[in-house]
């Protein structure tokens, strides 16, 4: 089944400053590729999410980029502020785990500072 | 549409008893998840529905964990006997994929499960 690595496990970064977060997939069938923002003591809420046709897509200070070849993906964050301090997840969706079923990183810590 | 709601959002228990979980998905949503999150393991995926049909439960840890989806509207997660390491955030969330792809999840608020 599809396997996603995620790093790195905690990341603590000045406010305005850019925070990158990498995941690789082991599955070439993915094709979905969603990010969740989970704070403290809430719910993981889906932020952005890019699809096996696509490379790249931005949602104001959000980016996410997606390698098919090297089968990784990247969430960029840019000026980054206190509120985005949460644990972000990427996930994967391969036909050949089962459709519509998300595999998940195991997550990574953003601290932003004041 | 007032989201994936779960209950209880919070359940302590004694080790050995019964627990039963609950979750309501978004109306439409044709897909139903629950999900177990702890420190170590992170978020796994114990069991889905699809059209209130159990896909596959190859997540469920043991026999002592059940699910059911009696209709669209209501899903259980029970587990008898419970244990200590049972102890974890129990998330329910659902999904109404198109027909060539899938869309990303809603999670309910989770239920945060204690055995002591």
């Amino acid at each position: 089944g599809e396997n996603v690595e995620q790093h790195p496990s905690t990341l603590s970064v000045q406010e305005g400053d850019s925070a990158v977060i990498k995941c690789t997939y082991s599955d070439s069938a993915s094709n979905y590729f969603p990010w969740y923002k989970q704070e403290l003591g809430k719910r993981p809420q889906l932020i952005i999410d890019i699809r096996s046709n696509v490379g790249e897509k931005k949602d104001q200070r959000i980016a996410v980029t997606l390698n098919k070849t090297a089968k990784h993906f990247s969430l960029h964050i840019t000026e980054t502020q206190p509120e985005d301090s949460a644990v972000y997840f990427c996930a994967a969706s391969s036909p050949n785990s089962g459709y519509s079923t998300l595999t998940f990183g195991k997550g990574t810590m953003l601290l932003v500072s004041p | 549409d007032a989201g994936v709601i779960q209950s209880p959002r919070h359940e302590v228990t004694e080790m050995g008893q019964e627990v039963t979980l609950r979750c309501k998905p978004i109306s439409g949503h044709d897909y139903l998840f629950w999900y177990r999150q702890t420190m170590m393991r992170g978020l796994e995926l114990l069991i889905y529905f699809n059209n209130n049909v159990p896909i596959d439960d190859s997540g469920m840890p043991e026999d002592r964990f059940s699910a059911k989806m009696p209709n669209a509207s209501f899903s259980t997660l029970k587990i008898q006997p419970s244990e200590p390491r049972d102890s974890a955030v129990y998330f329910c969330a659902s999904s109404s994929p198109g027909r060539r792809a899938i869309y990303g999840y809603t999670f309910g608020s989770g239920t945060r499960l204690t055995v002591v």
